[in-house]
């Protein structure tokens, strides 16, 4: 497709279980990073990808989570030991280079809840 | 500590007037911003953004407007459509950091017919 796609759309999972979220980028796309939009809250900033590595991780809210990037296209965003503070939308967008000023298109998110 | 903050959460406009959004931000290196427009279960989507550099970008019926003396901006839209009820969220990159966005709150705002 030509857009950011995610998946799941939604995923519901129990405390203490691991869950994955996929995001594929725009094709060409050399940048990704990933979001997080908990209730009533503005988008917080987890991690970006300029290709496979990480230059800034600083988001990440616990070791319990991480993501890496294969071939510089699809991520995969991993929560382990899930608590009921990480239900919440997770969104992924890519920029075609990383640095500002660059447009960050999004994907539709998955919706994570954690019982 | 929020850096961007959009204090109204939501806004209510009849269609055909204006509709002001604001957002505030405290960090000076600041120098570009952005909003972003969402509808419920979707992403967020690029609408108009503005560099330091300009006090003013138009883009069709949306301008923005920055105030770096305040810091201060706003996103005006006119006339107001139905079709333009969404979450906005405006967002901010700091200069030299990569490509890390720092987002307000949103503001959600309802136009009625």
């Amino acid at each position: 497709g030509a857009g950011v796609s995610q998946s799941p759309s939604n995923k519901v999972t129990e405390k203490g279980k691991d869950v994955e979220l996929r995001c594929d980028p725009i094709s060409g796309h050399t940048a990704l990073y990933w979001y997080r939009q908990s209730l009533g809250q503005g988008l917080e900033f987890l991690i970006y990808f300029q290709g496979n590595s990480a230059p800034d991780k600083s988001g990440l809210p616990s070791d319990r989570f991480s993501a890496e990037r294969t071939g510089g296209s699809v991520s995969t965003l991993t929560i382990q030991r899930t608590q009921q503070e990480d239900s919440a939308v997770y969104l992924c967008a890519s920029s075609l280079a990383p640095g500002y000023q660059e447009t960050q298109y999004f994907g539709p998110g998955t919706r994570l809840l954690v019982l | 500590d929020q850096q961007v903050k959009q204090n109204s959460p939501s806004l209510s406009v009849q269609e055909g007037r204006i509709s002001i959004l604001n957002c505030d931000y405290t960090n000076s290196m600041f120098d570009y911003f952005l909003w972003y427009k969402k509808y419920p279960a979707e992403g967020p989507t690029f609408l108009i953004s503005i560099s330091s550099i300009k006090d003013k970008n138009e883009d069709g019926r949306f301008t923005v407007f920055l105030n770096k003396s305040a810091k201060h901006l706003s996103l005006h839209i006119v006339p107001s459509q139905p079709g333009d009820s969404a979450v906005y969220f405006c967002a901010s990159y700091e200069y030299n950091q990569g490509g890390k966005l720092i987002f307000g709150q949103g503001t959600e705002l309802s136009v009625k017919p």
